[in-house]
């Protein structure tokens, strides 16, 4: 089956500074890869999203990249802000409907 | 995207016994899914919950342990059954829409003693 590896599993920036969370995955079908932020005690939210059709896809401050050959797709935070501070988890799919694969997680910590 | 509610938020129970955890959308989709999430973890899938028919779990996962039932395209409920303190987690509902996304319930945060 898939296997997701997220790195680094945490991660101290500067306030303004920028972020970047890589994850590697085996599956060669897999299409879909969101990436979801949990703070505290919440539920993952889905920031963004990237398809297998598409090389790069961007959000205001947030940003996904996807290199497909290489097997490996990572999150990228710029201006980084204290609201920023959460849990980071990569995730993988095979199909539209389908079940995902999520990494180990990051913890990000943005320092004033 | 829907609104994901689940009951109860968070509970106590003594080992041995079972608890009934229920995800509620409001509005019909197709896909259910039930996750686990151990303290510090990521999230791991338990089990798919079908409409109308026997719910696909995950390796790992029985359901004996973890019966789901999906009753119409709004509803579905995660026992965990005969529980030990390892089943200490939160247990989190997701719904999938025809265009990737899935979201996820609020989640239920279960302690084992």
């Amino acid at each position: 089956g898939e296997n997701v590896e997220q790195h680094p599993s945490t991660l101290s920036v500067q306030e303004g500074d920028s972020a970047v969370i890589k994850c590697t995955y085996s599956d060669s079908a897999s299409n879909y890869f969101p990436w979801y932020k949990q703070e505290l005690g919440k539920r993952p939210q889905l920031i963004i999203d990237i398809r297998s059709n598409v090389g790069e896809k961007k959000d205001q401050r947030i940003a996904v990249t996807l290199n497909k050959t290489a097997k490996h797709f990572s999150l990228h935070i710029t201006e980084t802000q204290p609201e920023d501070s959460a849990v980071y988890f990569c995730a993988t799919s095979t199909d539209s409907w389908g079940k995902l694969q999520f990494g180990a997680g990051t913890q990000v910590v943005v320092t004033p | 995207s829907a609104v994901i509610s689940q009951k109860p938020s968070r509970d106590i129970c003594q080992r041995g016994t079972s608890l009934t955890i229920q995800c509620q959308v409001d509005s019909q989709v197709t896909m259910m899914f039930w996750y686990r999430q151990q303290p510090g973890q990521s999230l791991t899938l338990i089990a798919t919950a079908n409409q109308g028919s026997e719910a696909t779990y995950e390796s790992g996962f029985v359901i004996d342990k973890f019966p789901i039932s999906r009753p119409n395209l709004t509803f579905s409920t995660l026992t965990v059954s005969n529980m030990s303190p390892e089943d200490s987690s939160i247990y989190l509902c997701s719904v999938g829409t025809s265009s990737y996304e899935q979201y996820f319930g609020p989640g239920t945060r279960l302690t084992v003693t």
